[in-house]
């Protein structure tokens, strides 16, 4: 079965750390990638996606991933966080073209200290 | 609206129970979906909607799941002989067709 891996489930930084955050799924097709974050108290939103073309995709607040065909993955990564990004982080994959069907990975909760 | 709405945003209700969960897309999005999910795991897609189609129901976990969706608007996800399992935060989606998918703040199910 296609499963989506996030192997960290807690990571606790400083602010100005730099963050990547592993995913790595389980399909040999192509696929859609996603990472959401869900900010406390607040709904899931879209943080970045990748559907084709340049594998190092860029998101909103300074976060960017990396889609690696070879290793499976598709990681997140931030130079320097801030306090607000604490936050929990989800990757998420739709085999082949559709839409739909988004499996989904456990999560990250990221804590940052001030 | 202005976002994809969910109610009630808690329900605890008593082992055998019946439940229904309300969601309301955003407005013109064909596309409705509903997950699950559990504490500390990542969403399990439950059910897709899109326009007239017959439903995606390929998620549901047992035939005391159900959902409805009247045209492109609310649909309604009802579990029936609630068991201590179907703890859970039960979340709705909506998408235009064949795109991003827009999340709703969720239902909180406790099942005592």
């Amino acid at each position: 079965a296609q499963s989506v891996s996030q192997h960290n489930h807690h990571v606790i930084l400083s602010e100005a750390a730099s963050l990547e955050l592993g995913c790595n799924y389980s399909y040999g097709g192509t696929v859609n990638l996603f990472w959401y974050v869900q900010y406390p108290g607040q709904h899931l939103q879209l943080l970045l996606k990748y559907f084709s073309g340049d594998p190092l995709v860029k998101g909103i607040k300074g976060f960017e991933a990396e889609f690696i065909k070879s290793k499976f993955s598709f990681n997140l990564r931030k130079p320097s966080v801030q306090w607000s990004d604490t936050a929990e982080y989800f990757c998420a994959v739709t085999p082949g073209r559709s839409n739909y069907q988004l499996i989904w990975g456990a999560g990250t909760k990221l804590i940052i200290k001030p | 609206g202005a976002g994809v709405s969910q109610s009630p945003s808690n329900k605890v209700t008593e082992k055998g129970k019946d439940v229904e969960l309300r969601c309301d897309p955003i407005s013109g999005h064909t596309a409705l979906y509903w997950y699950r999910q559990r504490l500390g795991q990542g969403l399990e897609f439950l059910i897709y909607f899109q326009g007239n189609s017959a439903p995606d129901k390929s998620g549901l976990p047992s035939d005391r799941f159900s959902a409805e969706r009247t045209g492109e608007s609310v649909s309604t996800l009802t579990i029936q002989r609630t068991q201590q399992e179907d703890s859970a935060v039960y979340l709705c989606a909506s998408s235009l067709a064949g795109t991003l998918q827009f999340f709703g703040p969720g239902t909180r199910l406790t099942v005592l």
